[in-house]
């Protein structure tokens, strides 16, 4: 069972403007939740976690906000760039293993 | 920042032979490394946790006989693929956590990935 999901397989956004990624999970539990991008043929790099006390973090661009009543968590990445084009993919640990979403993959038009 | 590398990076086999591939953390001890799949346009999806010393833990659905792990040191890592089949032709990525340090995006460092194709 997908505790964590990613229900948009794709986005794409003018280069500039802000984009959005959604992540919905159903376990109260965690303790934080990762963001990891991913460029084909590469392993995956960490972006930006938040833990579960805070609703909100912020890294330069990249900013996770977490409302946890709804039990959701987005990444917006303003303004965004042609280098941002990646999967990026929400998750979490369980018992010290990283457990991944489905991905969303983000194209950032020119 | 630190280090994970696979090795090979891009493997062809026949059918029916086994393949290994190496993950090794660089510069830093990894008690726990994790391995991983990914089919195209797919999730990462955990295969297994690999731990210095004793047995991988393998995740539900996962052949353990098929899919070998060792991990003989605190910095290197193998998943044996026995028996090739072409749908085992997929995307195997590793993933080491430093040891001694909980689950963190400063912790867990990933491989570049090694594609696998069975023909």
């Amino acid at each position: 069972d997908q505790q964590v999901k990613q229900n948009s397989p794709s986005l794409s956004v003018q280069e500039g403007r802000i984009s959005i990624l959604n992540c919905d999970y159903t376990n109260s539990m965690f303790d934080y939740f990762l963001w990891y991008k991913k460029y084909p043929a590469e392993g995956p790099t960490f972006l930006i976690s938040i833990s579960s006390i805070k609703d909100k973090n912020e890294d330069g661009r990249f900013t996770v906000f977490l409302n946890k009543s709804a039990k959701h968590l987005s990444l917006h990445i303003v303004p965004s760039q042609p280098g941002d084009s990646a999967v990026y993919f929400c998750g979490y640990n369980q018992g010290g293993k990283l457990i991944f979403g489905q991905g969303t993959e983000l194209s950032v038009k020119p | 920042g630190a280090v994970v590398s696979q090795h090979p990076s891009w493997v062809i086999c026949k059918s029916g032979t086994s393949v290994k591939i190496e993950c090794r953390s660089l510069d830093f001890q990894a008690t726990t490394m994790f391995w991983y799949r990914q089919f195209p346009k797919q999730s990462l999806m955990l295969m297994a946790t690999s731990n210095e010393g004793s047995k991988a833990t393998y995740e539900q659905g996962v052949e353990k006989d098929k899919f070998l792990i060792n991990h003989a040191s605190l910095t290197l890592s193998t998943l044996t693929v026995t028996s090739a089949h072409p749908e085992d032709s997929s995307f195997y990525i590793c993933s080491a956590r430093v040891s001694g340090q909980e689950v963190s995006g400063n912790t867990i460092y990933f491989g570049e990935g090694s594609w696998l194709t069975v023909v």
